[in-house]
């Protein structure tokens, strides 16, 4: 069986400040990772993914994450967040042996910038 | 706009009565999600397809739930005799399929359903 861990249901941050959301994941097989952000009223999109090569992923809107296999990690950071950046995110993965490729997804963690 | 597109964006209903949910996919994908998200929660896999076929289903999915999806293109997800249970956001996702397919899925706005 597969999951995601993401720890913080909530994370309080300040504009212009760095932020890491984590995310934990366990698996048998190797994973296919993806961080997917859903603003107010809107659906999810994805920010970035990792399939193979280079464990650190940028992504869009100023994000990146590191693939962290001995960890089981893919933590998401931004060096200095706006306002903007307030919503939910999730932290995803698919198995990547089989060909279901069904994502299963993190609680998600609730990004709060404030002024 | 060549999105994936949800109907009815709300729906409130009595419990016992039957709702249907349609999505229309982006129109080249021929792979179809169905999630449902409660609050405070992270989307939770019901079921998808490849083309018509119905692949997989979730052992969230009750018999009292069935989806459809019969030209391959829009699909349709019935709840009957609905219960206070089944109030969530129902999102529905596309993405391409086979050698094509790098796991990335496009979501709908979702499809909201209250349960009185």
């Amino acid at each position: 069986a597969q999951s995601v861990t993401q720890l913080d249901s909530q994370v309080p941050v300040f504009e212009e400040a760095p932020v890491e959301l984590r995310c934990n994941y366990s698996s048998s097989v190797s994973v296919y990772l993806f961080w997917y952000v859903q603003y107010p009223n809107q659906g999810l999109q994805l920010l970035l993914k990792y399939l193979s090569g280079s464990t650190l992923v940028k992504g869009i809107n100023g994000f990146e994450a590191e693939f962290n296999k001995s960890q089981t990690s893919f933590h998401l950071r931004k060096p200095s967040v706006h306002i903007s950046d307030t919503a939910e995110y999730f932290c995803a993965l698919i198995s990547s042996s089989g060909g279901s490729y069904i994502p299963t997804f993190g609680r998600g963690t609730s990004l709060i910038v404030h002024p | 706009d060549t999105g994936v597109s949800q109907n009815p964006r709300h729906k409130i209903t009595k419990r016992g009565q039957n709702v249907t949910f349609r999505c229309d996919p982006i129109s080249e994908h021929n792979r179809l999600y169905w999630y449902r998200q409660t609050l405070g929660q992270g989307p939770e896999f019901l079921t998808y397809f490849q083309n018509e076929a119905q692949l997989e289903k979730s052992r969230l999915l009750s018999d009292r739930f069935s989806a459809e999806r019969p030209k391959g293109s829009f699909s349709t997800l019935e709840i009957q005799r609905t219960e206070q249970g089944d109030s969530a956001m129902y999102l529905c996702a596309s993405s391409l399929g086979g050698s094509l397919n790098t796991g990335e899925l496009f979501f709908g706005e979702g499809s909201r359903l209250t349960v009185l």
